[in-house]
């Protein structure tokens, strides 16, 4: 079975750079999570998806940052204009549902803002 | 606000000896994950744990969680090498499943 899969793996940008990240989720998976991992940190959520519904995005900074989830199954997040303050890893989970399933994470994007 | 705290943050092993990995958290949580990130890779999830008491092992890792203490061990059993990694716990809050929040994670270093 295939996992969670996040394109670019890598990406670097000058500040003030729009940037967009793309997640597939496991197959079959209804939920769907954006985290950030600064360096030496634990994830930290983002937004989180039920379906094509973003039921959780306390944490994100919406005056740059933008997600969707079209059709329910692959997502997109995007930051514009990227500040150097963003040079994170994006992860990118899925479980079946949420609350009481394994989130599965994906690779990830290691991103570097100049 | 929830708080998830894992010490230490570094720990060097000795091949072949023991060590314990802590996590407190600060709050009441329905289940605690376990999961290992290898340098440059995504997490890996290696523990479920849904009830006080439980326990569960694989291989030389043992996670061990008291819910009333609001504590999770990781028990390492005759440190290898391959088990060089950083280890996070994670805290679900509560069944609608709003996150799961980190800890900082520790870093596990294995040398001969």
């Amino acid at each position: 079975e295939a996992g969670v899969v996040q394109s670019p793996r890598y990406k670097i940008i000058e500040k003030k750079q729009p940037v967009a990240f793309w997640c597939n989720p496991i197959s079959g998976h209804n939920t769907l999570y954006w985290y950030r991992q600064n360096l030496g940190q634990g994830p930290e959520l983002l937004i989180r998806y039920e379906n094509e519904e973003a039921v959780d995005d306390s944490q994100l900074p919406k005056d740059r940052f933008s997600a969707e989830r079209l059709k329910g199954v692959d997502s997109t997040l995007k930051i514009q204009p990227a500040e150097l303050g963003d040079s994170a890893v994006y992860l990118c989970a899925s479980s079946f549902r949420a609350g009481l399933e394994t989130q599965y994470f994906g690779p990830g994007t290691r991103l570097l803002v100049l | 606000e929830l708080k998830v705290e894992q010490n230490p943050l570094f720990l060097s092993m000795q091949e072949g000896k023991n060590y314990t990995i802590y996590c407190n958290y600060s709050t009441t949580s329905d289940r605690l994950y376990w999961y290992r990130q290898d340098p440059g890779k995504s997490l890996e999830s290696l523990f479920v744990l849904l009830s006080n008491g439980a326990v569960k092992q694989e291989g030389r890792l043992m996670a061990s969680l008291d819910t009333k203490a609001r504590l999770s061990t990781l028990h390492i059993t005759a440190a290898v090498h391959d088990l060089s990694a950083t280890y996070f716990c994670a805290v679900l809050i509560n069944q609608a499943g709003t996150a799961l929040i980190f800890g900082k994670g520790t870093t596990l270093s294995v040398s001969s």
